[in-house]
C-alpha cells in the first residue's frame, strides 16, 4: 500500500485559495487519490478523487502531475467552515480481495477570519 | 435517514468488560468497515466485509470481532477491553464495483469508546 506525507497542519484566511499537498512515491498503477474531510466529533467525508492529471467538483479540484507521486488538494476561497482535517489516501479498488486501506495522519486546516 | 448510523455514541466501562458498538447503512451497499481513530487521530482500519468474505488487518487484536446479521448491519464485539482500546470507532460503508476505481466511502458518526 502506498504510504502517504502530508503536513501536519496549516493556517489561512477566509477567501484565500488553499491547497494542500500529498506525498506518495510508492503509488501503484491501479492505484487511485482520494481526499476525505473530517470535521471534528464526526465522520470522514468524501472530497475527491482522481487518478491522474485534473479532476475538478462543486467543493474542490484534485491536481495529480505525469509521475503521480505527488497530488494536490486546492480548495478555492475558504470559509471557516472549511476549518477540518483533510486525509489523502492512496488504493486500488477495494474489489481487490485483500486491500486494505490506511489513512495518513491527515492535514489539520485552521481558517481564520 | 442518516445512511450510516452508530450506537452508542458514547460508551464508558471498565476494564475487563465485554461490549459491542452497532452500526447500520441504509445505502444498500454490500460491504462495510470498521476503522479506529486513535489520540493523534490517525484512522486505521480494522475490518472490511462485505457478504462473500471478512478482511482482516492483521495488527487487529482477536479480542474484537465483526459479526453481520444481515448485509446491512456490521456490529463490532470487543472482549476484554483494555486501557488501549479507549478511541473512537467508525464503522463505513460502501459499493465494491467493477468499474475498476476506488469506491468511495460512507462514514458513521463514530462511538467514542473509554475505557477506565
Amino acid at each position: 500500500l502506498a504510504k502517504t506525507t502530508q503536513p501536519i497542519s496549516m493556517d489561512s484566511y477566509e477567501g484565500q485559495e488553499v491547497n494542500i499537498t500529498c506525498s506518495h512515491n510508492n503509488i501503484a498503477t491501479n492505484d487511485y487519490i482520494t481526499w476525505y474531510q473530517q470535521f471534528p466529533s464526526q465522520g470522514p467525508r468524501f472530497i475527491i478523487q482522481g487518478y491522474k492529471t485534473k479532476v475538478t467538483n462543486e467543493v474542490a479540484s484534485l491536481f495529480i502531475p505525469a509521475d503521480r507521486k505527488s497530488s494536490t488538494l486546492s480548495l478555492p476561497r475558504v470559509s471557516l467552515s472549511d476549518t477540518a482535517v483533510y486525509y489523502c489516501l492512496v488504493g486500488p479498488p477495494l474489489n481487490n480481495a485483500g486491500n486494505m486501506l490506511t489513512f495518513g495522519g491527515g492535514t489539520r486546516l485552521m481558517v481564520k477570519p | 435517514d442518516t445512511a450510516v448510523s452508530q450506537t452508542p455514541k458514547y460508551l464508558v466501562t471498565q476494564m475487563g468488560n465485554d461490549k459491542s458498538i452497532k452500526c447500520e447503512q441504509n445505502l444498500g451497499h454490500d460491504t462495510m468497515y470498521w476503522y479506529k481513530q486513535d489520540s493523534k487521530k490517525f484512522l486505521k482500519i480494522m475490518f472490511s466485509y462485505n457478504n462473500k468474505e471478512l478482511i482482516i488487518n492483521e495488527t487487529v487484536p482477536n479480542r474484537f470481532s465483526p459479526k453481520s446479521p444481515d448485509k446491512a448491519h456490521l456490529n463490532l464485539h470487543i472482549n476484554s477491553l483494555e486501557l488501549g482500546d479507549s478511541a473512537v470507532y467508525f464503522c463505513a460503508s460502501s459499493q465494491v464495483g467493477t468499474s475498476g476505481r476506488l469506491e468511495t466511502q460512507y462514514f458513521g458518526p463514530g462511538t467514542r469508546l473509554l475505557v477506565l
